[in-house]
This record gives structure tokens, sequence and C-alpha cells, in this order.
């Protein structure tokens, strides 16, 4: 079942603007992670918080996370056309022995050059 | 590190027949892998993992005996879709982890799969 829900569902923005993403999940979680996809491709992993973290820095990424809200936050600063590209989260947890992810349905956003 | 390969990037089938589709860890040993379905502008969806050496776990809804997955290797798993039909269309995608508790998953380019 889906777990992270991101808002908004598509954000089109100017090069050189910052974007926001947020996402939202039901459960308890060890950690969140975004992931971005290039369209019809795989997916890259960005950055994981934990849940005892409040913020992670990655580059041009900065991630919170919120658990009393339950509720996480990508921005991406100055962005560049080649971030366009569809983000999700995801939450993590142990099942069937193993670590699993569940995908929220992702932010398509456009950067216009 | 961590470079996932699928093959083939797309295939298209006709309805009945079978399709194949593997998906390889090249650079490190995946003990567990990870099957997803994603339909357009939708995201994506476990279908099964499978450790290696052992049976795959499906997730509740997915035919065990249509999406038959195989993970006889540390490097290598096979995902069959049998008698594929026109709703089996999709983009299926692979990931692998290091270990059974590794937290982050290197996932593969996807499949894209037709079948008329």
């Amino acid at each position: 079942s889906q777990q992270g829900e991101e808002d908004p569902q598509a954000l089109s923005i100017q090069e050189g603007e910052n974007a926001t993403m947020n996402c939202s999940y039901k459960t308890s979680i060890n950690n969140l992670q975004w992931y971005r996809q290039n369209s019809g491709r795989g997916l890259v992993h960005l950055i994981l918080i934990r849940s005892n973290e409040r913020e992670k820095h990655s580059g041009r990424l900065r991630v919170t996370l919120d658990t009393s809200k339950k509720s996480s936050s990508l921005l991406i600063t100055a962005s560049r056309a080649a971030d366009t590209a569809s983000y999700f989260c995801a939450t993590g947890s142990s099942g069937a022995g193993s670590y699993q992810l569940t995908f929220g349905k992702g932010t398509k956003l456009s950067v216009i050059p | 590190g961590a470079v996932v390969s699928q093959h083939p990037s797309r295939v298209i089938c006709k309805s009945g027949t079978s399709v194949k589709i593997e998906c390889r860890s090249l650079d490190f040993q995946a003990t567990t892998m990870f099957w997803y379905r994603q339909f357009p502008k939708q995201s994506l969806m476990l279908m099964a993992t499978s450790n290696e050496g052992s049976k795959a776990t499906y997730e509740q809804g997915v035919e065990k005996d249509k999406f038959l997955i195989n993970h006889a290797s540390l490097t290598l798993s096979t995902l069959t879709v049998t008698s594929a039909h026109p709703e089996d269309s999709s983009f299926y995608i692979c990931s692998a982890g290091y270990s059974t508790a590794e937290e982050t998953q290197y996932f593969g380019p996807g499949t894209r799969l037709l079948v008329l």
C-alpha cells in the first residue's frame, strides 16, 4: 500500500529558483529516503534521513523530517534544467526478512531554462 | 559502484507468450533483489522480494504463478511474466541491496513491456 504522499503532484519553476516538495506518511519509520527518476528510467537514490535526524544536506539538496507530523520536505536550491525529473519519497521498513521501501506517488518537477 | 542493469530495456510480445527480464548487479553481490511495477505517471509498487537461494516473497495481490522470480546467484535475478496479457503491459524495475539489512536500494534502468 502507498505510504508516502508527495505534494505537489507537479511543480514547474524557472531555472535558478528553489523547488520544495513535501511528503507525508502514515506509520512509524526507521528512515525516509528521496529518489529521483528521469522519464522512463530507473531510480537514483538522493538522500536518506533517519528518524532521529531533523535535517540533512547534500550539495544543493536539503531534507527535513518532522516525525511528529509524519512529514518530510525536499528542497532543491538554485534549480537547473537538468533537475527536471520525478521525485519520490520512500519509507523503509523491515519485512519478509529484508528491508523494504514503500514509495509515494511522486512529484514531477519541471525546471524551465 | 553499485550498478544494476536490466535486460531487455524494452520488449514487445504477443498475448499468451512468456517474457523473461534479467536483473544483474554488476559490481557488487546482491543478497536481496526487489521487483517493482510502475504504471504510467504512477509510483512504484513492490511486487516481490527475493533473497538469493530462497523462494521469493510476493506482495499481496501479486500472482506468484504468473510472475516467476528466480534469484539463483548473488548477481542475477530473473522475472518471468508467464502467459502475458495486455494488462501486464507496464514498466518493470528491479533493485538490489548489499544485504537484507541494507537500507538503500540500487535500481536498474527498468524494462518497458508492451503486450499486444
